[in-house]
């Protein structure tokens, strides 16, 4: 079991679809983390939120939206995907954004667009 | 330029071998982290190095880092089935004012009954 819960474990949609995928601590974390993750490659970052607000953003496109609503939860909402969107979605914890600080990761979105 | 060079990338490997996974940089690090990914869950962390020279023990795992904090390694002993997995080392450097998740490329293992 990991403390950071990612929801729902599989999505399916289409190009045209707007879907948000959920991520839940609570171990009291102010950093926290999306990735995407293609087969057999290192999770690439996407966004990063220190503090609830959004501290990097890795040049991803427009059609991924981040939110923060609290210092609990973190959603990535998705619209307009394209078929090279499907990949596994990652989602990480901090206790801070700090060097030496490690990352609690769930177990993951298995998104695929159709 | 990767700024983590993870080596192997791949390997496939027989039930009681010995192998090692290796992580170099020319940067230094204060910390580095190791963690494994099986297939269908999330990275799990196995281990930070901070101290140069420094080794670590987790059962038949062993991580060092190296003298300078530019490298580190880490070493399987009689490896087994459920070692199966993706190895990750991960570290991050400052910049722009903020600290950049950044991970190696992975070491893809394959441990054979």
């Amino acid at each position: 079991d990991t403390e950071v819960t990612q929801t729902p474990k599989h999505l399916v949609m289409g190009m045209t679809n707007k879907k948000s995928l959920k991520c839940e601590q609570h171990m009291g974390h102010r950093a926290m983390y999306w990735y995407k993750q293609k087969a057999k490659k290192p999770p690439e970052l996407m966004f990063v939120y220190s503090y609830e607000k959004l501290s990097i953003n890795e040049s991803v496109p427009s059609r991924f939206s981040p939110e923060c609503p609290n210092s609990s939860l973190l959603n990535l909402h998705l619209h307009a995907l394209q078929p090279e969107d499907s990949a596994l979605y990652l989602c990480a914890s901090s206790q801070v954004l700090r060097e030496d600080q490690p990352q609690h990761f769930g177990d993951g979105t298995r998104l695929s667009i159709l | 330029t990767q700024l983590l060079e993870q080596s192997p990338q791949f390997l496939s490997i027989q039930e009681g071998e010995n192998l090692t996974v290796y992580c170099n940089s020319s940067s230094v690090f204060s910390s580095l982290q190791w963690y494994r990914q099986e297939p269908g869950e999330g990275p799990v962390l196995l281990v930070t190095v901070v101290t140069g020279g420094e080794v670590k023990k987790l059962k038949r795992l062993t991580f060092q880092f190296g003298d300078a904090r530019k490298d580190s390694s880490l070493h399987i002993t009689a490896a087994q089935p459920g070692d199966t997995g993706l190895y990750l080392c991960a570290t991050h450097p400052e910049a722009g004012g903020s600290y950049i998740p950044t991970f190696g490329r992975g070491t893809s293992l394959i441990v054979h009954p």
